[in-house]
């Protein structure tokens, strides 16, 4: 299955804002509420860090968040800090079996 | 706390078959849903499998219908991925994976995984 399309890479300078991309199709990012974004760290497991477009679990600072607009989900890291250095993957449903993840963006702290 | 701890890995020829293993612990297994997702060495992840909570629902990703398997053992609190026909693409760390309380769709807790290395 074709991965979501996001930006190999990211970056922003402590403090500022950076935004992630997600672009799928309407049959999965466009036509699902199950959009979601995981966090890795190398050599790490990921870790859900927003899942159903905008929500964020227990524990995940309120310095990340989620948003959609037709085909295209977004990851917005606020008040970046040296520790959001990693790997970000989006994912969202397909239809109803079937799950697809973005090929990942490396997010740099300058 | 919740530890799922995979094996069966290991270095395979194309063609050749394996069975990975994930023994749960730490949580009701039966009560959840289980995933297979992969991550070829340096690349981006991949959704592989789920299973329902007690094995009457299962799905696949498209790169790997009709060649793995995924079944679970609820009296051994055990996930299984049966690999069939291996191909060099199919090398990676084979992660076993719990969904999360939201929706089956989102995985909230994670193996440590196990590579598997397809080559001549």
């Amino acid at each position: 299955q074709s991965a979501l399309t996001q930006p190999p890479s990211a970056s922003g300078s402590p403090g500022q804002s950076v935004t992630i991309s997600c672009t799928g199709t309407s049959s999965d990012v466009g036509g699902s509420k199950y959009v979601s974004w995981y966090q890795q760290y190398p050599g790490k497991v990921p870790k859900l860090i927003i899942y159903e477009v905008s929500n964020r679990p227990s524990g995940v600072p309120d310095r990340f968040s989620g948003s959609k607009s037709a085909n295209t989900a977004s990851l917005t890291v606020s008040g970046l800090q040296a520790e959001d250095e990693a790997d970000y993957y989006c994912s969202s449903s397909r239809g109803r079996n079937s799950v697809v993840f973005g090929g990942g963006t490396k997010l740099t702290v300058l | 706390q919740v530890q799922l701890v995979e094996s069966g890995g290991g270095v395979v020829q194309p063609g050749t078959s394996l069975r990975l293993s994930c023994a749960a612990s730490g949580f009701t297994f039966s009560n959840y849903d289980m995933h297979w997702v992969r991550q070829a060495p340096g690349k981006g992840l991949e959704w592989v499998a789920v299973i329902w909570y007690d094995g009457s629902t299962k799905y696949y990703g498209d790169s790997v219908k009709g060649r793995f398997t995924i079944s679970r053992d609820n009296s051994r609190n055990t996930l299984f991925l049966q690999v069939n026909s291996l191909r060099p693409e199919d090398t990676a760390v084979y992660y076993c994976a719990r969904r999360a309380q939201a929706a089956w769709v989102y995985i909230g807790d994670w193996g440590q995984g196990t590579l598997v290395t397809v080559s001549s």
